[in-house]
Parts: structure tokens; sequence; C-alpha cells
């Protein structure tokens, strides 16, 4: 089983509001991930967790804020986005976390934002 | 700097014609991965293969195959026998065990089979 569920799948936020992103695994991996994908290009990294501990932050605005409460979940938290952050944002996860450029990530559906 | 080229921004064919997506990369490091991930219109980015810079063996599962080539540091992957399921948006991409996991993706084909 290879599953990563996020939700929700669709997201519609102003730009005051106050929302989060929810990504699971139970496949037993110890490394996860949060990507960002605009329209027509590839997915960019944003943050990487081995362990529950953030060991990767890719320069991102503190405007989106990233939390592992355990092995499984990985939450991204909104706050006072900009229409330009409308994207699709994919969680992935990996086996190992250590060694996570050796390991095959394994991406869940993604969510949907769109921010007014 | 580690970079992954596809060169093909779009191909369009007719079912059952075969169709090979070109990936061509850049890096310094001798032990890295190589993967191949296709991506419908859903969205989810779905694992195809992974391939790391020791093992030169071509691959082949059902109708897709991938021919890896050290000397011209390229990873292709050919379709035979395309089917209309088979367009999607497909991304090779290049991981480097140093770099933490990042992936540093090609900027994808959009292959388009029409029936």
């Amino acid at each position: 089983d290879t599953e990563v569920t996020q939700t929700p799948k669709h997201l519609v936020m102003g730009m005051t509001n106050k929302k989060s992103l929810k990504c699971e695994q139970h496949m037993g991996h110890r490394a996860m991930y949060w990507y960002k994908q605009k329209a027509k290009k590839p997915p960019e990294l944003m943050f990487v967790y081995s362990y529950e501990k953030l060991s990767i932050n890719e320069s991102v605005p503190s405007r989106f804020s990233p939390e592992c409460p355990n092995s499984s979940l990985l939450n991204l938290h909104l706050h006072a986005l900009q229409p330009e952050d409308s994207a699709l944002y994919l969680c992935a996860s990996s086996q190992d976390g250590i060694r996570q450029g050796t390991d095959t990530q394994y991406f869940g559906p993604g969510t949907r934002l769109t921010v007014l | 700097a580690q970079k992954v080229t596809q060169a093909q921004t779009e191909i369009s064919v007719v079912e059952k014609e075969d169709v090979t997506l070109d990936c061509v990369y850049e890096t310094r490091d001798t032990t890295y991965y190589l993967f191949w991930y296709k991506q419908p219109p859903s969205g989810e980015l779905v694992f195809l293969i992974r391939r790391n810079s020791f093992d030169e063996q071509n691959e082949i599962s059902g109708r897709y195959s991938w021919n890896f080539q050290k000397s011209t540091s390229s990873f292709n992957f050919t379709i035979t026998a395309s089917q209309v399921v088979d367009s999607a948006v497909y991304f090779c991409a290049l991981s480097d065990p140093g770099e933490g996991g990042k992936l540093i993706f090609g900027q994808g084909t959009e292959l388009s089979v029409k029936p």
C-alpha cells in the first residue's frame, strides 16, 4: 500500500483567512514533504520533515507554517495568503528519514488552493 | 549544478503509436537516482520507476520501457502501443542523496493520446 491522503481536495480562502492542509500516510515512512505546483510547471519543494523534525525549508514565506504532529501526519497552516499562492499543494512521503535522497517519494492527490 | 531537461513540451500521438519521452540530466555526483512520474489531469503524481546511477540495465514493465545511458546522461521513457489513458504530464526527476531528498524535476512533457 503506497497511499498518501490529503484533505481537503479543494480549498477557497480569502487573504485574511486561516486554514490548514492535512496529509496522512500509514506506510511507516519517516520523511514527509510539502510541494507547491503552479499550472504547467513542475512541483517545487517547500519543506522536508525527517523523523518529525523540520530538516529543509526552501526559504518559504512565513505565511506558510508546517507542522508534523507525529510520524504519520503532516499539516500546512496557511495565514494571510496572497492570490499568487493559488496552486496545487502536494504532500509526499519516503521511507528513510535519514537518506531521503535514495528513496522513492510517494505523492498524495494534492489540494487545489484558490486564494481570493 | 544539477539539472533535468525534458526538451519535449508537448507530444500528440494517435492511439497504438509508440512514443518516446526524452530526459537528459546533469550532475557532478557519481551516486544519484533518477525517477519518472506520471501526472494525470486529476493531479496526483504517480511513481513509475526509480533507477540508481550504478544500474544501467534497461527496464520493461508491460507497455512501458526505460533506456538509461550514462554515457549520454539520458533516461528516456518509451510507451509502446499508446492508449488514451496514457494521456498525462510526465516528469523526469533527479535525486541527490546529499541534498536531503530534494527532487530536481524536469519541466515535464504533456502527452496527448488521441483515439
